[in-house]
């Protein structure tokens, strides 16, 4: 069974670019999360999917942030524009259920410069 | 408020045991989860307790004491490979909170 995928694996960008990510989650898993990691931090949830609804984002920065899982299935998620600060690990996961076991991706790396 | 607790780093030798704690204080609380990542490598799943008491997987094992929000998780007969980072997560009915991490050195 393929696990989580996420794509790029690396980005740099300048900022006040734009940059999205793009992840597919292991077929049947309703349940999608996008998670931000810095150094030394433990995950921090952006937003969380039940198929195709957003059912909560209140730690996703809308004024730059905004993601999108069309059909409920692959998700994009996109900041515009970037600042230094957007720099980290921004991982993927999926599950079965809302409360069970997480599956990552390896993430993607973003160096905002 | 919600909160995690976890020690920032743990050293212990090849061979022992080592025990990793985590204290919590959440509502909404389901279980306690244990991921483990190794740098550069996505956090990967270890435990799960709903319920209070010992699970056991292997050489690892979790605890759980709902009414003390207390956890560990117990790595037994440690070899180099589990030097990593460690982080206990909160289930809740929404959503799961992760600690920031408790990073394992194993001395040889």
């Amino acid at each position: 069974e393929a696990g989580v995928v996420q794509s790029p694996r690396y980005k740099i960008i300048e900022k006040k670019q734009p940059v999205a990510f793009w992840c597919n989650p292991i077929s049947g898993h309703n349940t999608l999360y996008w998670y931000r990691q810095n150094l030394g931090q433990g995950p921090e949830l952006l937003i969380r999917y039940e198929n195709e609804e957003a059912v909560d984002d209140s730690q996703l920065p809308k004024d730059r942030f905004s993601a999108e899982r069309l059909k409920g299935v692959d998700s994009t998620l996109k900041i515009q524009p970037a600042e230094l600060g957007d720099s980290a690990v921004y991982l993927c996961a999926s599950s079965l259920a809302t409360s069970g076991e997480q599956y990552f991706g390896p993430g993607t790396r973003l160096t905002v410069t | 408020g919600q909160s995690l607790e976890q020690p920032s780093e743990v050293t212990a030798v090849e061979g022992a045991i080592v025990q990793i704690n985590c204290t919590y204080q959440t509502s909404g609380f389901y279980g306690l989860s244990w991921y483990q990542q190794h740098d550069g490598g996505a956090p990967t799943f270890l435990s799960y307790n709903a319920l209070d008491g010992l699970e056991e997987t292997g050489r690892f094992s979790s605890f759980l004491s709902r009414s003390d929000s207390y956890g560990y998780l117990l790595l037994q007969e440690l070899q180099m490979k589990d030097s990593a980072s460690y982080f206990c997560a909160v289930n809740r009915d929404d959503k799961i909170i992760f600690g920031k991490g408790t990073r394992l050195h194993i001395l040889p």
